[in-house]
């Protein structure tokens, strides 16, 4: 089946930095998808991409869909305590379910 | 306000007790799904429907069972057959099953003891 490997598993930021992270794929993909889960709810959809070379931005939110088609990244710019959570990669291709990446979770620099 | 409601927040059950999770939408969406997760893990599909009437197994369909008898409502049954049944469920719907977008709930967390 297809898999998403996403890295960090885990990171730590300082209010102000800037931050990324990613998502790779065994599989080419038409559709990535970045969710954020807060502890104890469910994802919330922060950007999605449909186009290989696509930049999108969302707030302080930007993410790329991998030129290859196999990755996506996002990145945080200028942290704040909120931004802690769980943040998801998910990609689909035609005929396939959406799949999901294992998270990448955002704690903040004690 | 469109969304998805799942209820209970918090659900505990005894061992070998069947225990029902419910799933409501008011987006007007065709497709709905259950995900299980872990602790510390990524989301694993359940079941999906496509369409009032139909659903399909996901990757971890066993111990699960589902129905739609209506296109706004999508429960899940956890079974005493389902071996480790303690975890975060979480519902979403999409547009069509074809709409790569899907929405979330909120979540039931189950503990079974």
């Amino acid at each position: 089946g297809q898999q998403l490997n996403q890295s960090p598993q885990s990171m730590f930021i300082q209010e102000g930095e800037d931050v990324s992270m990613n998502c790779t794929s065994s599989s080419i993909f038409n559709t990535w998808l970045w969710y954020k889960q807060d502890p104890g709810e469910g994802p919330v959809l922060l950007i999605a991409l449909y186009k290989a070379g696509e930049l999108t931005s969302n707030g302080r939110l930007t993410a790329q869909f991998g030129i290859t088609r196999k990755d996506s990244f996002l990145n945080i710019s200028a942290s704040i305590p909120s931004d802690v959570g769980i943040y998801f990669c998910a990609g689909q291709s035609p005929g396939n379910k959406l799949t999901f990446g294992g998270g990448t979770r955002v704690l903040v620099k004690p | 306000d469109g969304g998805i409601t799942q209820s209970p927040k918090y659900l505990f059950r005894k061992e070998g007790q069947n225990v029902t999770l419910s799933c409501e939408q008011n987006l007007n969406h065709d497709a709905m799904y259950w995900y299980r997760q872990d602790p510390g893990q990524g989301l694993r599909l359940i079941y999906y429907s496509q369409i009032v009437n139909d659903f399909q197994k996901g990757d971890i369909a066993e111990g699960y069972s589902v129905s739609r008898e209506k296109k706004e409502s999508f429960p899940l049954t956890v079974t005493s057959a389902q071996k480790n049944p303690t975890a975060f469920y979480l519902c979403a719907s999409s547009v069509t099953v074809s709409s790569y977008e899907q929405y979330f709930g909120p979540g039931t967390r189950l503990t079974v003891t």
